[in-house]
């Protein structure tokens, strides 16, 4: 099994903040990786495919980078409405999601 | 419009075998390419992948669970069914299905509602 491992569990920052998250596969899966967010009560919604990528109808602020075992999802500059629990999913063999990392106001 | 509805029981008792259906429009499951997979959240904590069902009915399953864990799909009412053995209080969580696209590389891009499933005697 593939194992994930996000970094930081959570994060406290200010609108307008500059937010960085990693994720680490416990073996490489080039770019296999997604990542999601879920707000409180609500499925959770996919941001970046192919660790890169960005789904359709997401802002420009997210993005996403990295390949092999080290990824990261960076939001340029943190909006009310990005403060919500980020997940990292490895899709290269039987899926597997990191632990999540939730970013509250500071 | 793609979406996908989870369904089944609220409740149920330990040592029962649970079945939830996901029933999902705008796609269809015989496409190339295309997957529909289960996900569950215990409150408060982080997603867990369950099984996963293909385009070619090829199967997928967690190690973990893989022994208590049925998917099957009914092409002509658009709707998977997932089957889980067992429960047990553990087994208490939100229950997600989602649809799979090699085109998103194999990312989960769209997902239903959840439903909630309490193990409780």
């Amino acid at each position: 099994d593939i194992q994930m491992t996000q970094s930081p569990s959570s994060v406290s920052a200010s609108v307008g903040d500059r937010v960085t998250i990693t994720c680490r596969a416990s073996q490489g899966i080039s770019n296999w990786l997604a990542w999601y967010q879920q707000k409180p009560g609500k499925a959770p919604k996919l941001l970046i495919y192919g660790a890169s990528s960005l789904q359709s109808g997401v802002p420009s602020r997210f993005s996403g980078s990295g390949s092999g075992t080290d990824f990261t999802l960076t939001i340029s500059s943190l909006q009310p409405e990005d403060f919500a629990t980020y997940y990292c999913q490895q899709a290269n063999s039987s899926p597997s999601f990191g632990g999540g990392t939730k970013v509250e106001i500071k | 419009q793609i979406t996908l509805k989870e369904s089944g029981p609220t409740l149920v008792k330990p040592t029962q075998t649970l079945t939830l259906t996901c029933t999902f429009s705008g796609f269809s499951l015989s496409s190339s390419g295309v997957g529909v997979g289960w996900i569950r959240q215990p409150p408060g904590e982080a997603l867990e992948w369950l099984a996963l069902i293909y385009w070619d009915d090829a199967k997928r399953y967690s190690p973990s669970l893989k022994s208590r864990l049925t998917i099957t799909r009914d092409t002509s009412k658009n709707q998977v069914v997932l089957t889980m053995t067992n429960m047990d209080p553990v087994d208490t969580a939100t229950y997600y299905c989602a649809r799979r696209y090699t085109n998103n590389w194999d990312a989960f891009d769209i997902w239903g509602q959840g439903t909630m499933v309490t193990v409780s005697s």
